[in-house]
């Protein structure tokens, strides 16, 4: 079974639209922790925020916004005002603990002009 | 401080022949991982070292192996290569281990097996 399922595999939005992309993740460790990375085609993954098991304030970075509820099992992550250089493919991964990253198989998203 | 390393960043090779990608982490990281970008499967998990020794392994074959040098350079190895093993191969590092910090990564190695 997927630990990490990204459902939207690919979304299109105008530009300055706001877009979330979702993430459902599934655990049985109480402590664990998620991350977002952004992937562009240069294909580098780049760290966007990483969240712990206990900490479920949502965080606001710029036009970046995370919104972690444990209920639900999610960790969304929302773009406000979308621009072009938004475009690229975006992971949601879970760590439980110091093993290894289990990676969601992206949402590719592109941002119209 | 510079990032992750990763050589060559593309090269091509036949069913058969065998392949090496080097990596070289950030500064000061002792943790090393390895994995595979595939269209179909994702991200996929090959192995971690810390202090050349292998911590944790994926579920791939034998084919595929690694090691990692004293100032934590790696390499990972694939043999009698597939088809199915044209790849991005992604390394990542992270300071220590145990850690539950985040990974980073470097641009990739893309291998295409003919």
């Amino acid at each position: 079974a997927q630990k990490v399922t990204q459902a939207q595999t690919e979304i299109s939005v105008v530009e300055k639209e706001d877009v979330t992309l979702d993430c459902v993740y599934e655990t049985r460790d109480t402590t664990y922790y998620l991350f977002w990375y952004k992937q562009p085609p240069s294909g580098e993954l780049v760290f966007l925020i990483r969240r712990n098991s206990f900490d479920e304030q949502n965080e606001i970075s710029g036009r970046y916004s995370w919104n972690f509820q444990k209920s639900t099992s999610s960790f969304n992550f929302t773009i406000t005002a979308s621009q072009v250089v938004d475009s690229a493919v975006y992971f949601c991964a879970l760590s439980e603990g110091i093993g290894q990253f289990y990676f969601g198989t992206g949402t590719s998203l592109t941002v119209i002009p | 401080k510079a990032g992750v390393t990763q050589t060559p960043r593309y090269l091509i090779k036949t069913r058969g022949q065998q392949v090496t990608l080097s990596c070289s982490p950030i500064s000061g990281h002792r943790s090393v991982s390895w994995y595979q970008q595939t269209p179909g499967q994702g991200l996929q998990f090959l192995f971690e070292y810390f202090s050349e020794t292998q911590r944790n392994k994926g579920n791939f074959p034998g084919r595929f192996s690694g090691r990692q040098f004293s100032n934590s350079r790696s390499e990972m190895n694939v043999s009698t290569l597939e088809l199915g093993d044209s790849a991005l191969y992604l390394c990542a590092s992270r300071q220590t281990v145990p850690s539950t910090g985040e990974l980073f990564f470097g641009e990739g190695s893309r291998l295409t097996v003919l």
